[in-house]
């Protein structure tokens, strides 16, 4: 089945630990996106890539860096920079045409210990 | 800019009753709309779409029109079950300087009591 697959579902960082959490998606989707929810609270674009090897800045994207090597992946890595990453990460992806849909995976929990 | 509002929850329905999410928008452009719900602990999940003015999304017994004249695409359903209880979230897509961008809504919590 086609989808959006983010791993690990569960993370723990301990303070000072860069994490990594996996977005893959075989849509055949150019765009890819990632967005942060806090409990109660809408989302927060923190970072978006149209194409291969490119990606720019969302609305909160210090702390966290991207990489965008290959169409169907789109890691996100959280680094010891943002001060409170306990949230809720998820990963879209769109095709880049006009009225399209973004599609979501399941979700990523981090939270420091 | 763009952006999306819609009302303040928690709501709460007992089951049968006739529910309406209001959302209304501010786009410089010819957005899409679109109603997502997500259940606890997952990601969201299109639960319908509009593209131009007076379109009808539909799905599952939810629907929402595009109104343009109103800036507004309120979620409405006749008969809610319990099983409809989750987060309601309403966005608009638009191209804005070459990149397509997606604006949500803060969500909107539904609960259905037996």
């Amino acid at each position: 089945d086609g989808g959006i697959t983010q791993s690990p579902k569960y993370l723990f960082r301990k303070e000072g630990q860069n994490v990594t959490l996996s977005c893959e998606q075989n849509l055949n989707h150019d765009a890819m996106y990632w967005y942060r929810q806090d409990p109660g609270q809408g989302l927060r674009l923190i970072y978006y890539s149209q194409i291969v090897n490119d990606f720019q800045k969302g609305d909160i994207a210090e702390g966290y860096s991207v990489s965008r090597e290959k169409k169907e992946s789109f890691p996100l890595t959280v680094t010891s920079a943002q001060k409170n990453p306990t949230a809720f990460y998820l990963c879209a992806s769109s095709i880049r045409q006009w009225r399209n849909t973004i599609y979501f995976g399941e979700g990523s929990w981090l939270t420091v210990v | 800019g763009n952006s999306v509002t819609q009302m303040e929850g928690p709501v709460t329905l007992s089951e049968e009753a006739f529910l309406t999410i209001n959302c209304t928008y501010t786009a410089t452009g010819y957005p899409s709309l679109f109603w997502y719900v997500q259940y606890p602990g997952e990601g969201l999940q299109l639960l319908l779409k509009a593209t131009k003015a007076d379109d009808k999304g539909s799905n599952k017994g939810f629907e929402a029109t595009y109104r343009k004249e109103t800036t507004s695409f309120h979620l409405e359903k006749g008969s809610v079950q319990v099983s409809d209880s989750a987060v309601y979230f309403c966005a608009l897509s638009d191209l804005t300087s070459g990149t397509y961008k997606y604006i949500f809504g803060t969500g909107t919590r539904l609960k259905v009591l037996a």
